[in-house]
């Protein structure tokens, strides 16, 4: 069963940095490209981050760019995401996905970890 | 960017109805919309991919149609456990995509 568990959500102050981490199993990790998508509180998805399964093609919503880091390692099966000078906007729940099909970025998201929760307090 | 902009909001349905699910994009996206399912408190699930390709594992009843700027998501028989919220999202421009804002089947 391929399984997504992220780690790392937490109150933090504004202009704050937290590290999320995001380990998988069941499937072969270095064959896929994986995400961050975020859920704002009472509303819907936005996408945050994707890194292809070389790391050769990062991307970034416009939201965080600049702030935000995606990175992968192969060999423990983890995707981070390091979240610099965080706002009060940037609070919700993050969610580990995998990109459906394969190692680069077709953004249809397959299995989905159960979301951390950031809360960044002004 | 491209807008994503789902009708109904909301709806009220009974077990066994017909539900119907529309979606449209700002601009053309081909048929690269897809669609998730979100229960309360959990993540969401893909129902359906590239507009009509159903997810191993998703029920018959859903269905996707569409093409350019106008896509829809029926059920074909409600059923209990499709109580949820609905998303569609263009993965057109891709690394970039977008959601819409969620339409919610409740209980009738």
């Amino acid at each position: 069963e391929d399984l997504l568990v992220e780690s790392g959500g937490a109150l933090v102050q504004a202009g704050r940095s937290l590290r999320l981490s995001c380990a998988a199993s069941g499937f072969n990790f270095d064959d896929y490209a994986m995400h961050w998508v975020r859920q704002l509180p009472g509303k819907g998805l936005e996408w945050v981050s994707g890194i292809s399964w070389n790391s050769k093609r990062i991307d970034y919503a416009d939201s965080v760019k600049g702030r935000f880091t995606i990175s992968r390692d192969n060999a423990k099966n983890s995707v981070i995401l390091q979240m610099n000078s965080l706002r009060s906007e940037d609070t919700g729940l993050y969610f580990c996905t995998r990109d459906m099909r394969g190692g680069g970025l077709s953004m249809i998201f397959g299995p989905w970890g159960p979301g951390t929760l950031v809360t960044v307090s002004s | 960017d491209i807008q994503m902009t789902q009708s109904p909001s909301s709806l009220s349905a009974s077990v066994g109805d017909r539900v119907t699910i529309s979606c449209r994009a700002s601009q053309n996206i081909g048929r690269y919309l897809n669609w998730y399912q979100q229960k309360a408190g959990k993540a969401p699930k893909l129902l359906i991919f590239v507009a009509s390709s159903l997810q191993s594992g998703v029920p018959s009843r859903f269905s996707g149609s569409g093409s350019g700027t106008d896509f829809t998501l029926t059920i074909s028989s409600l059923q209990p456990e499709d109580f949820a919220t609905y998303y569609c999202q263009q993965s057109h421009t891709s690394p970039m995509c977008s959601f819409g804002q969620g339409t919610k089947v409740e209980i009738k």
